[in-house]
């Protein structure tokens, strides 16, 4: 009965490599977010998706790119991974447009990326 | 500046004590507040939404100050189970609406 779920939980990898993160969620909310949580654990959002449409763009390199196939799932795909990627990305998802002052959002477990 | 403060902590506590966390945001177009609750490496989840006019749920009691940008969270009758880091969080539209995070306070309870 996992309600937002992300694949894989720990990703280490090397500098320059190419890869992806899944989230998927089954709680049939139409907006789904890329937050990246660093050392400090400042959590930042990157990205939001509403049914499969970019509504945030937060400042974030271009070798990150979400993709978003169908409401229930958002990618993140980053290319040429650097030292300072090394962050825990959440995934999140809420129920409608992401227009509600009151919305909550509910979090995926994490996925925690290491760039050696 | 940060959008969001917090004082990082930790708050070492023992178990029955009474605990505040303050936290003040810059942004005066801000809407809605929230505490969410983060476990050690776990995700952040909803504690509870906060209310000009103040709101109780249990123990913890969330207050909201516009005028000053200023919420606070209280604690009474501090569990074990507690302990964890606390984010404040706000809510605003940009081109969208979205939730500016605090880096939180770490809360300790000692037995």
């Amino acid at each position: 009965d996992t309600a937002v779920s992300q694949t894989p939980k720990y990703l280490v990898t090397q500098m320059g490599n190419d890869k992806s993160i899944k989230c998927e969620q089954n709680l049939g909310h139409d907006t789904m977010y890329w937050y990246k949580q660093d050392s400090k654990k400042f959590l930042k959002i990157m990205f939001s998706y509403n049914n499969k449409e970019l509504i945030i763009n937060e400042t974030v390199p271009n070798r990150f790119s979400p993709k978003s196939p169908d409401k229930a799932h958002l990618n993140l795909h980053i290319n040429s991974l650097e030292l300072g990627d090394s962050a825990v990305y959440f995934c999140a998802s809420s129920p409608h447009t992401g227009t509600s002052v009151q919305e909550t959002q509910y979090f995926g477990p994490g996925t925690r990326l290491l760039v050696l | 500046r940060k959008e969001v403060e917090q004082d990082p902590g930790p708050f070492n506590v023992p178990e029955g004590a009474t605990v505040a966390f303050n936290c003040t945001y810059s942004n005066s177009a801000s809407q809605s507040f929230f505490w969410y609750r983060q476990d050690c490496r776990k995700e952040p989840k909803l504690l509870m939404s906060v209310y000009s006019s103040g709101n109780e749920d249990g123990r913890f009691t969330a207050q909201l100050n516009r005028a000053s940008q200023y919420i606070s969270l209280l604690i009474r009758d501090s569990k074990l189970s507690d302990s964890a880091t606390y984010l404040c969080v706000v809510g605003r539209m940009d081109s969208s609406y979205k939730l500016i995070f605090g880096s939180g306070t770490r809360l300790l309870v000692r037995p």
